[in-house]
């Protein structure tokens, strides 16, 4: 059963709007979520977290919303730049409410940013 | 470059061999580890240490597949007898717990694995 899920496998999203994307969780041990950005032949990279004791953190261009009653998270790009095109990975962590550091990822939205 | 270095970025292999990838953390990170890529998937988890000792391993961790951070700087993944469903990306990331208690992984490049 998947607990991190990226229900848009792509995105398309014209250059200078803005690109949302979506991510659900079921497990509600889960306290901190990332968000990661993959080219094709490399590792991700790190984007933007968020603890959930907050509903919402910027950095430049990228902003992170969760929604916790809805076990929900969005990341929001503005404005999207071709460079942008990738496939993003929500992941969230348990950390050490249940002893565990590892990430579970889900399956990633492609996004395709056209100039 | 102080990033997670991984060697070597693509291995082919024939069934049945074995295989071993290295993974050279981020130098102050005290934390290190392994994720499994297949394609149209996220990474999976496998194994983590935290400096030499093996905290946490994923019951995907088969009895063919072993690491080791001998002295808590690099780490190394070793695959026993080679399967076809071993074909995969073998991802290393390495993390640092940060002020507000929360912590950051990083990964490397990965290793591609492809198994004939």
């Amino acid at each position: 059963d998947q607990q991190v899920k990226q229900n848009s496998p792509s995105l398309s999203v014209q250059e200078g709007r803005i690109s949302i994307l979506n991510c659900d969780y079921t497990n509600s041990m889960f306290d901190y979520f990332l968000w990661y950005k993959k080219y094709p032949a490399e590792g991700p990279t790190f984007l933007i977290s968020i603890s959930s004791i907050k509903d919402k953190n910027e950095d430049g261009r990228f902003t992170v919303f969760l929604n916790k009653s809805a076990k929900h998270l969005s990341l929001h790009i503005v404005p999207s730049q071709p460079g942008d095109s990738a496939v993003y990975f929500c992941a969230a962590a348990t950390g050490e409410r249940a002893g565990s550091y590892q990430l579970t990822f889900g399956k990633g939205t492609k996004l395709s940013v056209i100039p | 470059d102080t990033g997670v270095s991984q060697n070597p970025r693509h291995k082919i292999t024939k069934r049945g061999q074995n295989v071993t990838f290295r993974c050279d953390p981020i130098s102050e990170h005290n934390r290190l580890y392994w994720y499994r890529q297949t394609l149209g998937q996220g990474p999976e988890f496998l194994t983590y240490f935290q400096n030499e000792a093996q905290l946490e391993k994923s019951r995907l961790l088969s009895d063919r597949f072993s690491a080791e951070r001998p002295k808590g700087s690099f780490s190394t993944l070793e695959i026993q007898r080679t399967e076809q469903g071993d074909s995969a990306m073998y991802l290393c990331a390495s993390s640092f717990i940060g002020t507000d208690s929360q912590e950051t992984q990083y990964f490397g490049p990965g290793t591609r694995l492809l198994v004939l």
